[in-house]
């Protein structure tokens, strides 16, 4: 059964400092990784990850996917309270049906 | 503000009734998508649409019947409904499904089942 796993679940840091959230998969059909934000309820998109080892970079957020080892981290540096949130991991099946499966997400909040 | 609006935002209901979510887009997207957000459980697709077509079920219990009359409105129609089915209830919106990465997401529908 194809499954994506994130952890920590929850994470708790200071303004200023850096985390890295995790993401790891296992699906036949790999197309590519997605990165959302959910704040509130709507989730936004942030990156998509197809090719190794390339990093996608917007301000303090970064990614990278690892294809061999089936994972990727999401970056974020110099935290913000605007940076907390529920940060969801997600795979695109390739058989083009519209399939995403969802990692359960991490929750991070950044205190002042 | 996405382009994809959800009513309503919060519903209650009872096991007994049945009722409706409502989302609608106008961004010339052409798949749209029904997902359950349940707490501390990953975002489960339950129904895809494109061009009008149902084209993904993901064994979905037939208490939840979707809609799709035209290429811009998704309903998902509720009855008898159990306490486990209270969740969030996202719809998403793509140009196709092969571009389903560049979703749009509602802000979604709170439910609560008594």
């Amino acid at each position: 059964e194809d499954k994506v796993v994130q952890s920590p679940l929850s994470l708790v840091v200071h303004e200023g400092d850096t985390v890295t959230l995790n993401c790891s998969y296992e699906v036949t059909n790999f197309r590519s990784l997605l990165w959302y934000k959910q704040e509130k309820k709507a989730p936004t998109f942030l990156f998509m990850l197809t090719s190794s080892g390339i990093e996608k970079k917007s301000g303090r957020l970064s990614s990278i996917l690892d294809k061999k080892e089936l994972f990727s981290i999401l970056n974020i540096t110099a935290t913000q309270t605007g940076d907390s949130a529920v940060y969801l991991c997600a795979v695109e099946d390739s058989s083009n049906t519209g399939k995403l499966i969802f990692g359960q997400g991490t929750t991070l909040q950044v205190k002042p | 503000e996405t382009g994809v609006t959800q009513t309503p935002r919060h519903l209650v209901m009872g096991m007994t009734n049945k009722k409706s979510l409502k989302c609608e887009q106008h961004l010339g997207h052409n798949a749209m998508y029904w997902y359950k957000q349940s707490a501390k459980k990953p975002l489960e697709l339950m129904f895809v649409y494109n061009f009008k077509e149902q084209t993904e079920n993901n064994s979905v219990p037939s208490r939840f019947s979707p809609e799709c009359p035209n290429s811009s409105h998704l309903f998902l129609h509720l009855h008898t409904l159990q306490p486990e089915d209270s969740a969030l209830y996202l719809c998403a919106s793509s140009l196709t499904v092969s571009r389903n990465t560049e979703a749009f997401f509602g802000q979604g529908t709170r439910l609560t089942v008594v």
